[in-house]
C-alpha cells in the first residue's frame, strides 16, 4: 500500500522568505504526482502536475521537483506572500489508478 | 466555465440514516472521482467513475456506493451512516479517461455531520 508523508505539518514564516514543503512516498510506481492548496474550510486547488518522466514543473512563484528513484518531491514557494497562507496537499496517482494523499502542511505567512 | 458544484454544501443527519450527496463536473469532464476528508486528514479515495460504471474503489465498506449519470454527473450514498462518517466530501473530476493522466479538479466539498 502506498504511503504519503509530508513534512513539516505546519510551518510559519515572515512574509518574503522563500520555502520548501516536502513529501515523501513509499512506492516509486506512480504515473504523477499532483501539489494542492487548501483554505480553511473549501476544497483543493491544483497548483501543479508532475508526471512520472518529469523531473520538475514551474508554475509563477511555484517550482515543483519529483525524484521517483527515492520517492521524494518538493514544492518550492519563491517570496512567500500572506496569501499564501493555506494547507498544502501532495497526491501521488500510482498504477491501478488509485489516488493517495499526504496529511498537508499547514502554512502560515506572517506580514 | 463553471467548476465542479457539489451540493448540499452542509448537512446534518442521524446515525442510522441516509445521505445522497450531489457532484457536476467541470465542463467537459467525464471521469468523476469522490473522497473522504477527515478534520486535519488528507483526502482518502472512495471510488472512481467513468461511463456510468464505477472503474475503481478506494478501502471503504458497501454501505457507500455511487451512480454516475449521462450527463457525467455523479451521485454519491451512503447508508446507515455512522458516527465516523462525519467529513469534508470531496468530489474531483478529469478529462478524458481515468488512465488519461490528467489533472484532478476538485469541488468544494459537502460538510456531512453526522449527531
Amino acid at each position: 500500500k502506498q504511503e504519503v508523508t509530508q513534512i513539516p505539518a505546519a510551518l510559519s514564516v515572515p512574509e518574503g522568505e522563500n520555502l520548501v514543503l516536502n513529501c515523501s512516498f513509499t512506492d516509486s510506481a506512480i504515473y504523477n504526482l499532483q501539489w494542492f492548496r487548501q483554505d480553511p474550510g473549501k476544497g483543493l486547488t491544483s497548483l501543479l502536475l508532475i508526471q512520472s518522466s518529469q523531473r520538475e514543473q514551474t508554475s509563477g512563484r511555484l517550482n515543483a521537483s519529483l525524484d521517483k528513484s527515492s520517492g521524494r518531491s518538493t514544492l518550492y514557494i519563491a517570496a512567500s506572500q500572506p496569501g499564501d497562507s493555506a494547507t498544502y496537499l501532495c497526491a501521488v496517482r500510482r498504477a491501478g489508478n488509485q489516488f493517495y494523499f499526504g496529511t498537508g502542511t499547514s502554512l502560515t505567512v506572517i506580514p | 466555465d463553471a467548476g465542479v458544484t457539489q451540493s448540499p454544501t452542509h448537512l446534518i443527519k442521524t446515525r442510522g440514516q441516509q445521505v445522497t450527496l450531489r457532484c457536476s463536473p467541470k465542463s467537459g469532464h467525464d471521469t468523476v472521482s469522490w473522497y473522504q476528508q477527515a478534520l486535519g486528514q488528507g483526502p482518502q479515495f472512495i471510488f472512481q467513475y467513468y461511463e456510468e460504471e464505477e472503474r475503481q474503489r478506494g478501502n471503504f465498506p458497501d454501505r457507500f456506493s455511487g451512480h454516475q449519470f449521462p450527463n457525467y454527473s455523479s451521485e454519491l450514498n451512503v447508508n446507515a451512516l455512522l458516527l465516523g462518517d462525519s467529513a469534508l466530501y470531496l468530489c474531483a473530476s478529469s478529462l478524458g479517461t481515468p488512465y488519461s493522466n490528467q489533472p484532478q479538479h476538485f469541488g468544494d466539498g459537502t460538510r456531512l455531520s453526522i449527531l
